[in-house]
């Protein structure tokens, strides 16, 4: 059974570096073709893609966020870790990650429940 | 960069009814990497579509898709209670990787 699960910090303040936790199990991101995305959600708006890791190490990002992202895995451990910096209360937000396999073409098969992040001083 | 427009915002159907929601592509994209997925409220997405029409794991035959180069359809079939909920489409890219449409939220 795949599963994943997102931990972090519910609450940061303005300027504060957000550090996200995505456990996974039932699949190894070492598979060719695998990759963990970060999605964020608003409260009452759309989905928001943050980033994405390859089973190769290969990372994507954001046009509009790059520069405050890093995405990095640690393949032993089964995790999938999300920085973002300089957090604004425009990123409150639920945050998911998901997992991809296929090279793109399975879809997003399986999320996990998301965690919500306020950002308020 | 590619954008999806989805359309219409907001549906408003009965049980029993057909839903049809599209998803534009600003540019052709291929239908290998579009997706559609079903969200509820207080709950994470779950996949409905991939591969423009291949249907995922346990989601029942009254969802279809189809589509190619710049346009896609969802349709779902003989709407059910548990149907009503906000539809997003995806694509897999280069440039940015990963694109979510604006959604589509289907109401009774």
């Amino acid at each position: 059974q795949v599963t994943l699960r997102e931990s972090g910090p519910a609450l940061v303040k303005p300027t504060e570096t957000l550090t996200l936790t995505c456990s996974f199990s039932g699949f190894s991101l070492s598979t060719s073709g695998m990759s963990v995305s970060w999605v964020r959600q608003p409260p009452g708006k759309a989905l928001e893609w943050l980033a994405l890791i390859h089973w190769d190490d290969d990372k994507d990002y954001s046009t509009s966020l790059k520069t405050r992202l890093t995405i990095s895995k640690d393949t032993s451990n089964n995790q999938v870790v999300l920085t973002m910096t300089n957090m604004d209360p425009v990123d409150t937000a639920t945050y998911y990650c998901a997992r991809m396999g296929g090279w793109g073409t399975d879809g997003m098969d399986v999320w996990g429940q998301g965690t919500t992040v306020t950002v308020s001083s | 960069d590619i954008v999806l427009t989805q359309s219409p915002g907001t549906l408003s159907l009965s049980p029993g009814e057909r839903a049809t929601l599209s998803c534009r592509a600003s540019q052709s994209i291929s239908s290998a990497y579009l997706a559609w997925y079903q969200q509820k409220p207080g709950q994470a997405p779950r996949l409905l579509l991939f591969g423009a029409s291949s249907r995922a794991t346990g989601i029942p035959d009254r969802f279809s898709g189809s589509g190619s180069r710049t346009d896609f359809t969802l349709t779902i079939n003989r709407l059910e209670p548990e149907d009503f909920a906000v539809y997003y489409c995806q694509h897999f890219g280069s440039s940015p990787r990963v694109t979510f449409g604006q959604g589509t939220k289907l109401e009774i």
